[in-house]
């Protein structure tokens, strides 16, 4: 099973409407990083939320952290054509392996 | 700012070939990745390297050799290419291993016909 898995496989809306994708761990984090991929292109970091944070902002994107519960969630305001791609998020294991755990990913679709 | 490119973009092979993927990036990181992707699955990490000719298992090496020559520079080998193997293999570089934000080129899709 799935260390960290994003809960939608995808979502739609229309351009300004507000938008979460939400992921769920299983594992103690030091940190979780989201990342965007849009088409034809690598993952780019968006947010990244250390374990002792509960909300981070970044613009029209905000991320919240909730360890108790392990899962988080981004959330995009006023969405634009552009924020169309697939939402990972990633977690940072706080024993053993250091590697990034990723979800399979929620595919945003933004329409006009 | 920084790149990391990757070549070739498209790559087809036959079955039972050895393909080798590069990937240059001018960051100067220290580490670096490379990670295969399959259709609705997440990233899953075939091998690193902390330094230059450092090189570390992921958790997909099998079926799979990298090469670190330079600090600039990582390619990897598919040993023998799987018959109907589709994938895209992002390469990716940061700072240090860990927390450290990772920053991926576009990707070479492959395909073994």
């Amino acid at each position: 099973s799935q260390l960290a898995e994003e809960n939608l496989w995808a979502l739609s809306v229309h351009e300004g409407e507000s938008v979460t994708v939400n992921c769920s761990y299983k594992t103690s984090i030091t940190a979780l990083q989201w990342y965007r991929q849009k088409s034809g292109e690598g993952p780019a970091q968006l947010i990244l939320i250390r374990s002792n944070e509960r909300e981070k902002r970044n613009g029209r994107l905000r991320a919240t952290l909730d360890t108790s519960s392990q899962s988080s969630s981004l959330s995009i305001t006023a969405t634009r054509c552009e924020d169309t791609a697939v939402y990972f998020c990633a977690t940072v294991p706080s024993s053993g392996s250091w590697q990034l755990i990723f979800g399979s990913g929620t595919q945003l679709t933004v329409m006009p | 700012g920084g790149i990391i490119t990757q070549t070739p973009k498209f790559l087809i092979g036959q079955e039972g070939q050895k393909l080798t993927l590069k990937c240059q990036q001018n960051f100067n990181h220290d580490t670096m990745y490379w990670y295969r992707q399959d259709s609705g699955k997440g990233l899953r990490l075939i091998y690193y390297s902390i330094t230059e000719n450092d090189l570390q298992k992921g958790d997909l090496s099998e079926g799979y050799d990298a090469s670190r020559e330079k600090k600039s520079s990582f390619s990897l080998t598919v040993t023998s290419a799987q018959k109907n193997e589709m994938a895209v293999f992002l390469c990716a570089s940061s700072i240090d291993r860990g927390r450290a934000e990772q920053f991926f080129g576009p990707g070479t899709r492959l395909t073994v016909l």
